[in-house]
């Protein structure tokens, strides 16, 4: 299995551009997870799916964040505007979940750096 | 308070020591607990699930204290490749919310 596929690797943009970040998930994962990843704030839990509907957004910082999974093998998570603050590194992990002793595997991330 | 708290490392411990980190969490209803581990410029990886009973792979072993709401990992005879961030992680009860903590930095030296 290729594991969790992101893309791109490294971002980098300007302030007011849109960014998009995409995920294939392990084929087979039913639940996919959007992190960020900043020194300051550590790991942050973003967006969560199950069977590509949304269940929590609540981590979501701002309305500027969006997120849309329209199949089970893709999602993607898009920032309009980007501003400096946003710079982080962006994780997208999917996990078989069934009890809540499910493995979440995480992709490489995307290294975001805007301008 | 943070909802899971780690202590705050770095540690610096020679090969072969035994090391112990420890977790505490705010949520009494969390459900589920996890170490992960995280190389510099990597992707979190799972180390261990952690469960009520306590449980040992290899040179580590995990416990789970749900009355106290602590978790502790404990690292026996270190080896320069255990040099990484360890994450201790809680899922809370009734949905998917994982909630990591901030990381402890461990570097084992020769």
């Amino acid at each position: 299995d290729a594991g969790v596929i992101q893309s791109p690797r490294h971002e980098v943009t300007e302030m007011g551009q849109e960014v998009t970040l995409r995920c294939k998930p392990i084929s087979g994962h039913n639940s996919l997870f959007w992190y960020r990843q900043t020194m300051m704030r550590g790991l942050e839990l973003l967006i969560y799916f199950n069977n590509n509907v949304p269940i929590d957004d609540s981590g979501m910082p701002e309305d500027r964040f969006s997120a849309k999974m329209p199949n089970a093998s893709f999602s993607t998570l898009k920032i309009q505007p980007s501003e400096p603050r946003d710079s982080a590194v962006y994780f997208c992990a999917s996990s078989f979940w069934q009890t809540f002793q499910e493995t979440q595997y995480f992709g490489p991330g995307t290294r975001l750096l805007v301008l | 308070r943070k909802e899971v708290e780690q202590d705050p490392g770095p540690f610096n411990v020679p090969e072969g020591a035994t090391v112990a980190f420890n977790c505490t969490y705010s949520n009494s209803a969390s459900q589920s607990f996890f170490w992960y581990r995280q190389d510099c410029r990597k992707e979190p990886k799972l180390l261990m699930s952690v469960y009520s009973s306590g449980n040992e792979d290899g040179r580590f072993t995990a416990q789970l204290n749900r009355a106290s709401q602590y978790i502790s990992l404990l690292i026996r005879d270190s080896k320069l490749s255990d040099s990484a961030t360890y994450l201790c992680v809680v899922n809370v009860a009734g949905g998917f919310k994982t909630i990591f903590g901030a990381g402890t930095r461990l570097f084992v030296k020769a």
